[in-house]
């Protein structure tokens, strides 16, 4: 079945860039995603890439995809205290309903 | 505030007892999920409608718990008989179109405790 494995913990100092990684097993997955979790709020999607992509750029965020080696990663320019959170990578087949998502990486950003 | 809404935030119960989750999805989607997220792991998908249909069930979904949407906009998560593993964020999410991307706007949750 899917999976999708990621880093627990991951932290930086305001201001550095972040890189985030994320590896998955299922070759028909089409979309991968990447979510953001704050305490207490809900999950919010940051960003996405379709698989025929290598990378995606928006704003600060950078998702660099290596289908081949089934890598996912995410690059936080700047990184600031406020992009302190969970992050979570998932994976969608094209026609599949459900995401499969990581256990999420804990960024902790240190002024 | 994504659109989505559940109810209620926050459920304490005792084992043996049953509950009922309600969600109510952005108005004009027709997909709507479930998931289940325990605390330092990722949701793990529950099921799934599209309008009134159910079209998937995950292995999770033990005949403990029921899903519905019967109108097609609504839907309800009931847990019979609760268990302490079923203690958990119960996630629902909806989304627009059939196939392709179709962004997963999620709500805030049900925090299910159960003593």
């Amino acid at each position: 079945g899917e999976d999708v494995e990621q880093s627990l913990f991951l932290s930086v100092r305001e201001g550095d860039s972040s890189v985030i990684n994320c590896t998955y097993t299922d070759s028909s997955s089409t979309y991968l995603y990447w979510y953001k979790q704050e305490p207490g709020a809900g999950l919010q999607l940051l960003t996405y890439i379709f698989s025929n992509m290598d990378m995606k750029q928006d704003q600060r965020l950078t998702v660099l995809l290596n289908k081949k080696d089934k890598h996912l990663s995410l690059r936080i320019a700047d990184t600031q205290t406020g992009d302190s959170a969970i992050y979570f990578c998932a994976e969608k087949g094209s026609n599949a309903g459900k995401s499969t998502f990581g256990d999420g990486t804990t960024l902790t950003v240190k002024p | 505030d994504t659109g989505v809404s559940q109810d209620p935030r926050h459920k304490i119960t005792k084992r043996g007892q049953n509950v009922t989750f309600r969600c109510d999805p952005i108005s004009e989607h027709n997909r709507l999920y479930w998931y289940r997220q325990t605390l330092g792991q990722g949701p793990e998908f529950l099921t799934y409608f599209q309008n009134e249909a159910q079209l998937e069930k995950s292995r999770l979904l033990s005949d403990r718990f029921s899903a519905e949407r019967p109108k097609g906009s609504f839907s309800t998560l009931e847990i019979q008989r609760t268990e302490q593993g079923d203690s958990a964020m119960y996630l629902c999410a909806s989304s627009q179109g059939v196939g392709g991307h179709n962004e997963q706007f999620f709500g805030p949750g049900t925090r299910l405790t159960v003593l």
